[in-house]
């Protein structure tokens, strides 16, 4: 199936810092999620977008739907050791279709 | 919030055995139940999708016969791998969703194949 452009792919950062992370399809799409996921755990959903031009933030976290339906970023402010994993976008497509396609993922490490 | 639970985390078995994979919504109703698998660094590539009382819709190259998907109830999808081989070797994950909401996951199971 289709793979969302995630980028960077891996980040290693001071505590502290501010990390920023997006993605982009070729495609349109309806929904934007994203998950962080833990080493040997399924992904846990941290913020979900509905809307084009959509901002929604939560905790430390800030995510945008991008105006062109193309696109998504994730921001994460002041970063902390347990902001450790790896990050997957996900877009779909219609409110119809169940189909999440992926991103391919940003691995964060923090460095205390 | 939203709870999938996985059963089990970890299994290792010998060529030549069938896996039995068990998800569960455990606080809501899922209408449908998705199967996912991934590879060591890499992302979540979606197997198959099941509506409670269907057939599973499969992705291109995912074999039927090979990842049998049961969705007998709302609050239960078990997927199981018959007649694993060493590449069967995987971090399978389930998700469900209800509504529109967006899916939730399990906590993925390990499948180690001798």
């Amino acid at each position: 199936g289709q793979q969302l452009n995630q980028s960077p792919q891996s980040m290693f950062i001071q505590e502290g810092e501010d990390v920023s992370m997006n993605c982009t399809s070729s495609s349109i799409f309806n929904t934007w999620l994203w998950y962080k996921q833990d080493p040997g755990e399924g992904p846990v959903l941290l913020i979900a977008l509905y809307k084009a031009g959509e901002l929604t933030s939560n905790g430390r976290l800030t995510a945008q739907f991008g105006i062109t339906r193309k696109d998504s970023f994730l921001n994460i402010s002041a970063s902390i050791p347990s902001d450790v994993g790896i990050y997957f976008c996900a877009g779909r497509r219609t409110t119809g279709a169940n189909n999440l396609f992926f991103g391919t993922g940003t691995r964060l490490t923090v460095i205390p | 919030g939203a709870v999938v639970s996985q059963h089990p985390s970890w299994v290792i078995c010998k060529s030549g055995t069938s896996v039995k994979i068990e998800c569960r919504s455990l606080d809501f109703q899922a209408t449908t139940m998705f199967w996912y698998r991934q590879f060591p660094k890499q992302s979540l590539m979606l197997m198959a999708t099941s509506n409670e009382g269907s057939k599973a819709t499969y992705e291109q190259g995912v074999e039927k016969d090979k990842f049998l998907i049961n969705h007998a109830s709302l609050t239960l999808s078990t997927l199981t791998v018959t007649s694993a081989h060493p590449e069967d070797s995987s971090f399978y994950i389930c998700s469900a969703e209800s509504g529109g909401q967006p899916q939730h996951f399990g906590d993925g199971t390990r499948l180690s194949i001798l």
